[in-house]
């Protein structure tokens, strides 16, 4: 596709149970990105990826948090054990290369609700 | 701590006003600051700034960076309803992380 996608665009769960957050990005893009958007607030970094390796992971609030992008294109957010307070909407981006020179172009998000 | 700050929180104008959004920032081994419009989900990107005191050009919208002061500023000239959205500043560090601020929702009324 020309962008970035998210799957789903929406995702209400229960609490304590599991998800899956899916980001196709840009194709040919080196670096991926994912953040977390509170209702009135900025995105909040949580983990990026260089190829298939995440460089770095240090946003993730705990350890129910878990991301992989084993092929180095497609990456899955993963969250265990929701609890009330995950509700946000999952922003991924991703650009050509990582680094803080490269425009970052974002995908839709996921808006996840735990009741 | 990092942190970038946007002022004002909110605003509502009429069409054919001019705007200034403001972006302060305290980020560890700055790189680069840009901007974002948000109107729905995704932020779609606007300028990316890296020198001091070069402006930045696209149309009605411009920015310019202030490295010494640790701000920038985003102007808005002759605004239309279509610039109705909530505008993010967001700072890029050396460990290629990028920081946001809280965003301005600015509201254009006809």
């Amino acid at each position: 596709g020309a962008g970035v996608s998210q799957t789903p665009s929406n995702k209400v769960t229960e609490k304590g149970k599991y998800v899956e957050l899916r980001c196709d990005p840009i194709s040919g893009h080196t670096a991926l990105y994912w953040y977390r958007q509170s209702l009135g607030q900025g995105p909040e970094f949580l983990i990026y990826f260089q190829g298939t390796g995440a460089a770095d992971d240090s946003g993730l609030p705990n350890d129910r948090f878990f991301a992989v992008r084993p092929e180095g294109s497609v990456s899955t957010l993963k969250i265990q054990r929701t609890e009330r307070g995950d509700s946000a909407v999952y922003l991924c981006a991703s650009s050509l290369l990582a680094g803080s020179y490269n425009e970052q172009f974002f995908g839709p998000g996921t808006r996840l609700t735990v009741l | 701590e990092d942190k970038v700050v946007q002022s004002p929180l909110s605003l509502v104008v009429h069409e054919g006003d001019t705007v200034t959004l403001n972006c302060s920032y305290e980020v560890t081994n700055f790189r680069s600051l840009l901007w974002y419009k948000q109107e729905k989900k995704a932020p779609t990107f606007l300028f990316m700034l890296t020198s001091s005191g070069i402006e930045k050009k696209s149309g009605r919208l411009s920015s310019i960076l202030d490295k010494k002061e640790l701000f920038s500023i985003l102007n808005i000239t002759a605004t239309q309803t279509g610039d109705s959205a909530v505008y993010l500043c967001a700072v890029g560090s050396a460990g290629n992380q990028f920081y946001f601020g809280t965003g301005t929702s600015l509201t254009v009324i006809p």
